[in-house]
């Protein structure tokens, strides 16, 4: 069963306007979420984080959400640039007890377009 | 640069053949994890050392893959009587106390 769901797996957006991609997750044991972006042939690279004991997290152009009710996040990117385009993944954990172990999305594919 | 590396990059081999991988972690870093990533898919959860004990290994691990982890250091990846459905990008990460990890470049592995 796909604990961590990226429902979207392609999104495209103009040069300059807002990014959005979305995450659901189903183990509610998770406590702590995170986002990669991954460029072919390279490994995943770590973008942003948040705690479940937080709703909002921002760093520079990136914001992540997290709706724990709706077992859902979102990631924001303002304003999306052409070097954006890659795959980006929502990771989840839940902590100590599972080894600090992340659990996958399948990706979306952002293209942002010139 | 002092980030994760992982060799070969790519590996081609014939079904049967045995091959092993290496990852060097950051190396300030305790914790060591190996995912595996298929095409379409996130990357999955294969095994996991904090310094030199292997404390977890998921069932997708089955008996033909061994990891080790001499010395709290450089981790391998073995994988014996390769099979096509072992072909995948296999993904090494390390991290500290927290939940961040940072991935290496991974290691393509094609079973012909």
């Amino acid at each position: 069963d796909q604990q961590v769901k990226q429902n979207s797996p392609s999104l495209s957006v103009q040069e300059g306007r807002i990014s959005i991609l979305n995450c659901d997750y189903t183990n509610s044991m998770f406590d702590y979420f995170l986002w990669y972006k991954k460029y072919p042939a390279e490994g995943p690279t770590f973008l942003i984080s948040i705690s479940s004991i937080k709703d909002k997290n921002e760093d520079g152009r990136f914001t992540v959400f997290l709706n724990k009710s709706a077992k859902h996040l979102s990631l924001h990117i303002v304003p999306s640039q052409p070097g954006d385009s890659a795959v980006y993944f929502c990771a989840a954990s839940d902590g100590g007890g599972s080894n600090y172990k992340l659990t996958f999305g399948k990706g979306t594919l952002l293209t942002v377009n010139p | 640069d002092t980030g994760v590396s992982q060799n070969p990059r790519h590996k081609i081999t014939k079904r049967g053949q045995n091959v092993t991988f290496r990852c060097d972690p950051i190396s300030e870093h305790n914790r060591l994890y190996w995912y595996r990533q298929t095409l379409g898919q996130g990357p999955e959860f294969l095994t996991y050392f904090q310094n030199e004990a292997q404390l977890e290994k998921s069932r997708l691990l089955s008996d033909r893959f061994s990891a080790e982890r001499p010395k709290g250091s450089f981790s391998t990846l073995e994988i014996q009587r390769t099979e096509q459905g072992d072909s995948a990008m296999y993904l090494c990460a390390s991290s500290t106390l927290y939940y961040e990890q940072y991935f290496g470049p991974g290691t393509r592995l094609t079973v012909t």
